[in-house]
């Protein structure tokens, strides 16, 4: 089945430790994101990429390392720089759908999440 | 990518319809409005998404302003597995040059049986 896989769906570490979160779509998705959910909170976007070896930082991007080395993978590296690392965290990728030579949908779909808990 | 208000939760009884609101005031004119959906510790689902006119699908309709600068998304007959935290956001598809997909904290919807 088609879909956006992330794993592990729980992760423990020490502090002070990398750990990489893994993201792979076999949608053939463009463009990927990584959004972190702390409780009760909304998504906060920490890394985009729009196409292969490209990628942006966004609103909370301190403290995380990414990489678009291949299409359907997008991993997110949590470096022991990120004073917080506890959360959820959401991957996502999304296509484009065109009409009339136009961009009318880009859908965005998500992972079921990597919950990340630092001791 | 323009701003949006939600209120932050709202109750409605189960085989209702339930009516939420979003504000985008400052909406452009190449800007979608597109309703996410998130259910407790899983990844937002989309919904639905409009430019200007009223859309409806399998899941809910949208209902946009004639000056586009609020909407609705009815739930029609609303079930407990309607219960989610529900994301208003507006995006400019057009601008390839910014693809960042922004959301806000959205409004907390539970179903009262």
């Amino acid at each position: 089945d088609g879909g956006i896989t992330q794993s592990p769906k729980y992760l423990f570490r020490k502090e002070g430790q990398n750990v990489t979160l893994s993201c792979e779509q076999n949608l053939n998705h463009d463009a990927m994101y990584w959004y972190r959910q702390d409780p009760g909170q909304g998504l906060r976007l920490i890394y985009y990429s729009q196409i292969v070896n490209d990628f942006q930082k966004g609103d909370i991007a301190e403290g995380y390392s990414v990489s678009r080395e291949k299409k359907e993978s997008f991993p997110l590296t949590v470096t022991s720089a990120q004073k917080n690392p506890t959360a959820f965290y959401l991957c996502a990728s999304s296509i484009d759908v065109w009409a009339d030579r136009a961009r009318v949908n880009t859908e965005a779909f998500f992972g079921q999440g990597t919950r990340l808990t630092v001791v | 990518d323009a701003k949006t208000t939600q209120p932050p939760s709202m109750d409605c009884a189960e085989g209702r319809a339930a009516n939420l609101p979003c504000n985008h005031s400052t909406i452009s004119g190449n800007e979608y409005v597109y309703w996410y959906r998130q259910i407790h510790s899983q990844g937002p689902q989309y919904i639905i998404h409009g430019l200007k006119n009223n859309e409806t699908n399998e899941m809910a309709s949208l209902i946009i302003t004639e000056d586009r600068k609020s909407s609705t998304l009815i739930l029609p007959h609303a079930t407990l597995r309607d219960t989610a935290v529900y994301y208003c956001i507006v995006r400019d598809i057009s601008n390839f040059g910014n693809e960042k997909l922004t959301f806000g904290t959205g409004t907390r919807l539970t179903i009262i049986p």
